[in-house]
C-alpha cells in the first residue's frame, strides 16, 4: 500500500504571499491530519478532517485553514505568511471513525521557508 | 505543566545495551499512547501504540503504560548505532481523540 504523500517538498516563499500544500493520504484512509514542527514549540497540532468535515482545529490563527475533499485528500492554506511560519509541516493519516481518529501515519512533510 | 512531558537527552547507550525513554502526560482521562521515532531531516515514524496498562512487545521495542502513574516508556532492546533518533511521545488527550499532543522528544544516541 503506498504511503502518505505530500506535495510540495520545499517551499520558500516571502512574507505576505499565502502558499497552498497538499496531502494525499493512505488509500482507504478517511481521516487527515496537519501538523506543524518547529525546533522551538515541537510538533503542534493545526487540524483534523474526516469525510470533508473539519472536526478539531488547533491553536493557531485564521490564516491556516484546510478542507479535505470527497477523496479524503486534504490541503492547507496559510494566507500573509510570517517568518514564524517557516516550518516542516507534517500530514498524518489514519483510518478514523467516528469517535477518533486512529493511529496516525505521517507522510514525509513539507518544509516551508519564509524569507 | 506541558502536556505531554519528555527529557530532551541526549539519552547515549552503548550499543547492545537496553535503552529506556520516559514520558509523563497530565490528562488522567487520556486513552491512546504512541511512540514515534523521527530520524533527522525525516518525518516521524510509528514504532509502537498501547492503550491498555502493562506492557506491550514488538520484536526489540516494548512499550509499557501505567495510567495511575500517568507515565509511558519505550524500552529498546540490543540498541543499535541505526536506532539512534529523537523519540516522540503522543498522547490522545481525554477532550480529543481526534489529535495527537506531543511531547518534545527524547534524543537516543547509540555509540558502537
Amino acid at each position: 500500500k503506498a504511503g502518505v504523500t505530500q506535495t510540495p517538498r520545499y517551499l520558500i516563499k516571502t512574507r505576505g504571499q499565502q502558499v497552498t500544500l497538499s496531502c494525499s493520504p493512505i488509500s482507504g484512509h478517511r481521516s487527515v491530519s496537519w501538523y506543524q514542527q518547529t525546533p522551538g514549540q515541537g510538533l503542534q497540532f493545526l487540524f483534523e478532517y474526516f469525510s470533508e468535515t473539519q472536526r478539531n482545529k488547533g491553536n493557531f490563527p485564521g490564516r491556516f485553514s484546510g478542507r479535505q475533499f470527497s477523496n479524503s485528500r486534504s490541503e492547507m492554506n496559510v494566507s500573509t505568511l510570517e517568518l514564524g511560519d517557516s516550518a516542516l509541516y507534517l500530514c498524518a493519516s489514519s483510518g478514523g471513525t467516528t469517535s477518533g481518529s486512529g493511529t496516525q501515519y505521517f507522510g514525509p512533510g513539507t518544509r516551508l521557508l519564509v524569507l | 505543566q506541558k502536556e505531554v512531558e519528555q527529557n530532551s537527552g541526549p539519552l547515549s547507550v552503548p550499543e547492545g545495551a537496553i535503552a529506556s525513554l520516559n514520558c509523563t502526560y497530565s490528562d488522567r482521562g487520556s486513552q491512546s499512547f504512541f511512540w514515534y521515532r523521527q530520524y533527522s531531516g525525516k518525518s516521524p515514524e510509528l514504532i509502537m501504540s498501547i492503550y491498555s496498562n502493562g506492557d506491550k512487545e514488538d520484536g526489540r521495542f516494548t512499550a509499557q503504560l501505567n495510567k495511575a502513574s500517568q507515565y509511558v516508556s519505550l524500552l529498546i532492546r540490543d540498541s543499535q548505532p541505526s536506532d539512534s533518533a529523537t523519540y516522540l511521545c503522543a498522547v490522545n488527550p481525554m477532550d480529543s481523540s481526534y489529535k495527537l499532543i506531543f511531547g518534545s522528544g527524547t534524543r537516543l544516541l547509540v555509540r558502537p
